[in-house]
C-alpha cells in the first residue's frame, strides 16, 4: 500500500508556542489531504480538507486562524498549530488520497501533541 | 443520524478463531466506498479492505473479508484465525459518492484476541 509520514511523532511545547506538523505522501502524489484529530478511546474528527493549491476546507467548529494547513505540494500538507494551549493537546493524525485506489486514505503514524 | 454505526464497543476472540465486527451505514447515495481500518495502540491507522457500493463480490484481502449486504446497508469485517496481532480498534468508514465526498468514520470496535 501507499506509504505517507508524519513528523514528528511526538512534540512537548510549552503554551503559547506555534507546532508544525508535517504529512508527505512518500510514494504517490496527493491532490486531497485530510487532517484529523483523535482524542482517547475516541473516533477520529476531521478538521479540516486540504487541497493541493488552494485553501484548506474546515469543518464546522474548527478554528482556521489557530489550525493553519498549507497543502504546498503534492506531496506535502502542514497543520500548524499556532498559540497551542492545553486544550489543543491530542493526538493529531493526516491522511493522503490516492486517487489511483479508489480514493482510498493512506494515514501518517500520526502525531502526539502535549502543550504543557 | 450517525451515517456509520459500530455498535460493538468491544469484542474478545479466542486465537485461531473468526471473528465479525459489525458496521451498518445511513447514506442516500447510490455511489459510495466502504473501507475497514485498524488502529493498533501504537496510533497509526493500517487501511485494511475496500467495498465499492457497486461491487458485485465480497472484497477480500488476505484473512480480510468483508460481508457487504447493500439491501441491509451494512459492510460487516470478518477476521479468519485470528492472530494476537489483531488486537487493535477496528475502524468502519464511508466515502459518499455524491457532494463533498467527505470521509465518514464510526466509533471504533475494540478488538482483543486472547490465546
Amino acid at each position: 500500500g501507499a506509504v505517507v509520514s508524519q513528523h514528528p511523532s511526538w512534540v512537548i511545547c510549552k503554551s503559547g508556542t506555534s507546532v508544525k506538523i508535517e504529512c508527505r505522501s512518500l510514494d504517490f502524489q496527493a491532490t486531497t489531504m485530510f487532517w484529523y484529530r483523535q482524542f482517547p478511546k475516541q473516533s477520529l474528527m476531521l478538521m479540516a480538507t486540504s487541497n493541493e493549491g488552494s485553501k484548506a476546507t474546515y469543518e464546522q467548529g474548527v478554528e482556521k486562524d489557530k489550525f493553519l494547513i498549507n497543502h504546498a505540494s503534492l506531496t506535502l500538507s502542514t497543520l500548524t498549530v499556532t498559540s497551542a494551549h492545553p486544550e489543543d493537546s491530542s493526538f493529531y493524525i493526516c491522511s493522503a488520497e490516492d486517487e489511483s485506489m479508489e480514493e482510498t486514505q493512506y494515514f501518517g503514524p500520526g502525531t502526539r501533541l502535549l502543550v504543557l | 443520524a450517525q451515517k456509520i454505526t459500530q455498535t460493538q464497543p468491544g469484542m474478545f476472540v479466542q486465537e485461531k478463531e473468526a471473528v465479525t465486527l459489525d458496521c451498518t451505514y445511513d447514506t442516500s447515495d447510490q455511489s459510495y466506498g466502504l473501507f475497514w481500518y485498524k488502529q493498533p495502540s501504537s496510533g497509526e491507522m493500517i487501511f485494511l479492505i475496500y467495498q465499492g457500493s457497486y461491487d458485485e463480490q465480497n472484497a477480500t484481502e488476505g484473512r480480510y473479508s468483508l460481508n457487504f449486504q447493500k439491501a441491509r446497508k451494512s459492510a460487516n469485517l470478518v477476521i479468519s484465525a485470528s492472530q494476537l496481532g489483531d488486537s487493535a480498534m477496528y475502524f468502519c468508514a464511508m466515502r459518499e459518492g455524491g457532494g463533498s465526498y467527505i470521509p465518514t468514520f464510526g466509533r471504533g470496535t475494540s478488538l482483543i484476541v486472547h490465546p
